[in-house]
């Protein structure tokens, strides 16, 4: 257990829709970054919040946002959704900005119909 | 841009064969090494890492190599088991601190 929690586990929902993920850092990580995983596209780097602050993009659609409140859960918020977009969305939490090491939520696993 | 590269998939051995799987990478500046495995069903789980040239990462008899001369990080362990099989992920992270992983090599260890 990496001691980072995310909910729901399973999401199916219908195209067009609007979904949040939502993810819970280990106890004293500041940093979050969301990642999603699809077997076209692999594991690839979607943004990354510190302390509240948004700190680093990749590869995010316009239609995906993220944010991180001042509890340091973070929430991905995808909308207008596309059978495209069906993946395993996974959260990593880290000390700080700059700590090396992530540490990843068991993912949610997005279904998109 | 950076980038890493393993080696394909699925690699299938027997139980308490010798396994290595191929990892390399491009960076600018000196990136920090991963190994990451996914069972199924769960999430990553940090296997191990390295820091800087000429590191070894080490954990549960799995081993990796910080090899700046060649840009690799190969994984091996002297004798899989079936409890191994898995979904092997090698991953960078450099500059921002993102992760940058490999496509992913699944393991099927047989009894």
């Amino acid at each position: 257990d990496s001691g980072v929690t995310q909910t729901p586990k399973h999401l199916i929902t219908a195209t067009g829709q609007r979904v949040t993920l939502r993810c819970s850092p280990r106890s004293g990580d500041l940093s979050v970054y969301w990642y999603q995983q699809s077997l076209d596209q692999g594991l690839q780097f979607l943004i990354q919040y510190y302390n509240g602050e948004e700190r680093a993009k990749g590869n995010i659609l316009e239609r995906f946002s993220a944010q991180q409140f001042p509890d340091l859960h973070s929430e991905l918020n995808l909308s207008s959704l596309e059978l495209g977009d069906s993946a395993l969305y996974f959260c990593a939490s880290a000390r700080t900005a700059s700590t090396d090491t992530q540490y990843f939520g068991p993912g949610t696993r997005l279904t998109v119909l | 841009g950076d980038s890493v590269t393993q080696m394909e998939g699925p690699v299938t051995l027997s139980e308490e064969a010798f396994l290595t799987i191929n990892c390399t990478y491009t960076a600018t500046g000196y990136p920090s090494l991963f190994w990451y495995v996914q069972y199924p069903g769960e999430g990553l789980q940090l296997l191990l890492k390295a820091t800087k040239a000429d590191d070894k990462g080490s954990n549960k008899g799995f081993e990796a190599t910080y090899r700046k001369e060649t840009t690799s990080f190969h994984l091996e362990k002297g004798s899989v088991q079936v409890s191994d099989s898995a979904v092997y992920f090698c991953a960078l992270s450099a500059g921002t601190y993102k992760y940058i992983f490999g496509t992913g090599t699944r393991l099927k260890v047989l009894a």
